[in-house]
């Protein structure tokens, strides 16, 4: 089965880039059965979905974030990544990377696997 | 804000059943698909599609949808049930996937 695991700075400076990477294990980034995506999650804002990825490197953003963020995949070393740019304390949250199945992509968002997350705090 | 509500919290005694809903007029049109969260840890995947559940989900976990509502239903509820839950679908312009507010569920 899949396995997914996030990595990257756990504190980012405001007005700076976040930037993670999610590995994939015991599968491939370039399966056609799967999305790729990215998920956060506050107390104040609960689960927030970020975007995601099509092995051919189609994406689509959530429109409230889409100006600043840039997910990418790179199936030669079966990881996919999250860029968001000029963060701000509002992005301080725990990051989840998740397989999306994309047969049901046109209704819900189906994360059939997760990573642990990964907490990144915007602070100076 | 959300435009998937949730109750915020449920309680149900040891072996009974209890249904947590998830409200939203995007429900009219789209399948929601349930997500279960214990403390610390990541959400997982319970129900998805047409009351579909992944390998390993248990089948007292079910769901259903009537109108702009869906319905997770845990029938004979464990200890283990104990956790927060969260419904997923498109948000109203369909345009992106949205969660619910999240229930706590108890189990006295």
């Amino acid at each position: 089965q899949l396995q997914l695991q996030e990595s990257g700075p756990g504190l980012v400076k405001p007005s700076e880039t976040l930037s993670l990477n999610c590995s994939v294990s015991g599968g491939s980034s370039s399966s056609s059965r799967y999305y790729w995506g990215w998920i956060r999650q506050t107390p104040g804002r609960g689960l927030e979905w970020i975007g995601s990825i099509y092995y051919t490197g189609f994406t689509y953003y959530n429109p409230s974030l889409r100006s600043r963020v840039t997910i990418s995949v790179d199936t030669s070393k079966n990881h996919f990544s999250l860029k968001l740019s000029s963060v701000t304390a509002a992005d301080t949250a725990v990051y989840y990377c998740a397989s999306q199945l994309k047969e049901y992509s046109e209704s819900a968002a189906v994360f059939d696997y997760w990573g642990q997350g990964t907490l990144v705090t915007v602070s100076s | 804000s959300s435009e998937l509500t949730q109750d915020p919290a449920a309680s149900v005694a040891l072996g009974q059943t209890v249904r947590i809903t998830c409200q939203g007029d995007s429900l009219r049109s789209y399948y929601a698909s349930w997500y279960q969260q214990k403390p610390g840890q990541a959400p997982v995947l319970v129900i998805y599609g047409y009351n579909k559940r992944p390998s390993g989900i248990p089948d007292r976990f079910s769901g259903s949808t009537s109108g702009d509502t869906a319905s997770l239903t845990i029938t004979g509820a464990q200890a283990e049930d104990e956790a927060d839950y969260y419904c997923n679908s498109r948000d109203s312009s369909g345009k992106l996937y949205v969660f619910g507010t999240g229930t706590k569920v108890t189990v006295l």
